[in-house]
């Protein structure tokens, strides 16, 4: 079953605004991951924070936690025409002892110049 | 230096037919990932390798077949091509599991006809 599910689904700004992206998810983590994927790109690791973390930061990017609410938000500040991506949280379970990420449903971001 | 490299790029084949996917990586991680991304961007783990050992096979049909040869590579091998198998599949590698990011590769778009 789908662990996290973004919002909202797609999202349009003009540049040099912030962007919210809020991801929720079901089940217990050890860490929630941010990946960006550009139009017909892999994707491309964005931030960790682990279950014991409440915000961290990285650069332009701000992600928080809120594990109490199964919920995490992903913040763009000042956004830039190269920021247009899709954005998508994943969290990590574990599948008879081994580890592995389920990604959420992902975040279309467009950047209005 | 291109961390997860995928080959080839673009696949156009025929219902029935076998065809295969290659993947290598040179980040030195143990860890490697086959995931499916379908029309609707959702991205689902596939498989998972640790060390060219099968760790997740996430009730794929056995038309899929990974191979890793070293723990630098792994392949993907798909029989009896059906239309719905048509999606984009991403490689993928990180040091053990979940706990840490995933590198991703260029993914590899498959239209069966």
């Amino acid at each position: 079953s789908q662990q996290g599910e973004e919002d909202p689904q797609a999202l349009s700004i003009q540049e040099g605004e912030n962007a919210t992206m809020n991801c929720s998810y079901k089940t217990s983590i050890n860490n929630l991951q941010w990946y960006r994927q550009n139009s017909g790109r892999g994707l491309v690791h964005l931030i960790l924070i682990r279950s014991n973390e409440r915000e961290k930061h990285s650069g332009r990017l701000r992600v928080t936690l809120d594990t109490s609410k199964k919920s995490s938000s992903l913040l763009i500040t000042a956004s830039r025409a190269a920021d247009t991506a899709s954005y998508f949280c994943a969290t990590d379970s574990t599948n008879f002892g081994n580890e592995k990420l389920t990604f959420g449903t992902g975040t279309r971001l467009t950047i209005i110049p | 230096d291109t961390a997860v490299s995928q080959t080839p790029k673009y696949l156009v084949t025929q219902m029935g037919n076998d065809k295969s996917i290659k993947c290598e990586q040179n980040l030195g991680h143990d860890t490697m990932y086959w995931y499916k991304q379908d029309s609707k961007k959702f991205l689902k783990i596939m498989f998972s390798y640790n060390n060219k050992e099968l760790i997740i096979n996430e009730t794929v049909p056995n038309r899929f077949s990974p191979k890793s040869p070293d723990k630098a590579h792994l392949n993907l091998h798909i029989n009896s091509l059906e239309l719905g198998d048509s999606a984009v599949y991403f490689c993928a590698s990180s040091q053990e599991g979940g706990f840490y990011e995933q590198y991703f590769g260029p993914g590899t778009r498959l239209t069966v006809t």
